[in-house]
């Protein structure tokens, strides 16, 4: 039972545009999410969080929208860059602080 | 640098074989932990530690071993008993005194195959 779901395996975009990369929760106790970028052969880095309190933080390019009603949050990637490609991950966690992953999503952007 | 060291980068476990992939940590952090990464999946809790000489099993700790005798190492053995041990293995900390401790800190990864 996946409790957090990347639906989109891939995204490609080109270079200057908007990447916006998703993800839905089940686990209505999740109260802390966070996104991760990783490189092939290279661990994963954070990147951006975002508390249940809130519905959007954004840090330089990047802005994260949580939908708590809908279980859904995005990640937003303006302006994309040819060095944004890599996979994303998103992440959720509960009282029980440890991290439950997302499958990721591959993002491809096109200079 | 403050970081976490993976050792080997890749490893070929032979069948029957044990084999004991290195996690080492200079950042001070309490919490150290043990993902696998297959292809086209997230990454999977396999056992983590909040302190010295105690550890816990994550979601697929099933054939995997581990200790944790020193705050800055957690070597995780990947025994026989695992029969699908193909994959890439992640080590992360954190730090519980954190307010967002999970915002874990990854080392590069191990690779681990099956001759």
């Amino acid at each position: 039972d996946q409790q957090v779901k990347q639906n989109s395996p891939s995204l490609s975009v080109q270079e200057g545009r908007i990447s916006i990369l998703n993800c839905d929760y089940t686990n209505s106790m999740f109260d802390y999410f966070l996104w991760y970028k990783k490189y092939p052969a290279e661990g994963p880095t954070f990147l951006i969080s975002i508390s249940s309190i809130k519905d959007k933080n954004e840090d330089g390019r990047f802005t994260v929208f949580l939908n708590k009603s809908a279980k859904h949050l995005s990640l937003h990637i303006v302006p994309s860059q040819p060095g944004d490609s890599a996979v994303y991950f998103c992440a959720a966690t509960g009282s029980a602080r440890q991290l439950t992953f997302g499958s990721g999503t591959q993002l491809t952007v096109l200079p | 640098d403050g970081g976490i060291t993976q050792s080997p980068k890749y490893l070929f476990r032979k069948e029957g074989q044990n084999v004991t992939l290195s996690c080492e940590q200079n950042l001070n952090h309490d919490a150290m932990y043990w993902y696998r990464q297959d292809p086209g999946q997230g990454l999977r809790l396999i056992y983590y530690s909040q302190i010295v000489n105690d550890f816990q099993k994550g979601d697929i700790a099933e054939g995997y071993s581990v200790s944790r005798e020193k705050k800055e190492s957690f070597p995780l053995t990947v025994t026989s008993a695992q029969k699908n041990p193909t994959a890439f293995y992640l080590c992360a900390s954190s730090s519980r005194n954190s307010a967002t401790n999970e915002k874990l800190f990854f080392g590069s990864g191990t690779q681990l195959s099956v001759l």
